[in-house]
């Protein structure tokens, strides 16, 4: 199957610092999508981004899905952006089933 | 705009008890998902309904889980005998199944944090 792999694991920011988190995966997608699960276990739909470039607020994302690789940028981190980030995945065949990565954890500091 | 309803929010059982999930989706939203997150990782899909329809139920372990949506709205998804392993936390989302399966947003609720002991 399709493997997703998110980078770095873990990350820990001073608020107001800027980062950027990586999706990979393995195959050809039609769908991409980024989530943030906050510390209550709340999954937020952040993206739906199958390609190009998307912003919103201090959040952006860009998606090159030639080269399989998904990005999403995070600046001025605020204390509220912690938690696990989830770039998710659905192969470019009839598999209709999004793939989840497993994550990146992070923890922004005051 | 309503989210993703679902209950109960926490649940405690022994092993070979069993246990029953609830999730009401996004009014208008066709299709209907249930994750397994287990600590430390992402959500893995168990099954997945268009309307009232199963699409995918490939891994869904059908010896002690089963889910329904009769009436193509809401959903219950049921374990029976829960094991150790099923400790978990069991999210339910949805999206609007109005374009081709897989190529839309998902919405998820808050899910219902499994102990089973």
């Amino acid at each position: 199957g399709i493997q997703v792999e998110q980078s770095p694991p873990d990350l820990i920011l001073q608020e107001g610092a800027n980062s950027t988190l990586r999706c990979n995966f393995s195959d050809s997608v039609n769908n991409l999508q980024w989530f943030h699960q906050n510390p209550w276990g709340q999954l937020i739909n952040l993206f739906y981004i199958p390609s190009g470039t998307k912003q919103n607020g201090r959040l952006s994302a860009t998606t090159v899905a030639t080269e399989r690789y998904s990005l999403l940028y995070i600046s001025s981190s605020q204390t509220t952006d912690s938690g696990v980030y989830f770039c998710a995945v659905d192969r470019m065949d009839s598999s209709y089933k999004l793939i989840f990565g497993s994550g990146t954890r992070l923890l922004v500091r005051p | 705009e309503a989210g993703v309803a679902q209950s109960p929010r926490y649940k405690i059982i022994e092993k070979r008890q069993s246990v029953a999930f609830w999730c009401n989706p996004i009014s208008g939203h066709a299709t209907l998902y249930w994750y397994q997150q287990i600590l430390g990782q992402g959500p893995k899909l168990l099954i997945q309904f268009q309307n009232n329809g199963v699409v995918d139920d490939s891994q869904l372990p059908k010896d002690r889980f089963s889910a329904e949506r009769l009436k193509g709205v809401d959903s219950t998804l049921k374990i029976q005998p829960a094991k150790l392993e099923d400790s978990a936390v069991y999210l339910c989302a949805s999206s609007l199944g109005s374009t081709a399966l897989g190529r839309e947003k998902l919405f998820f609720g808050s899910g219902t944090q499994l102990s089973v002991l």
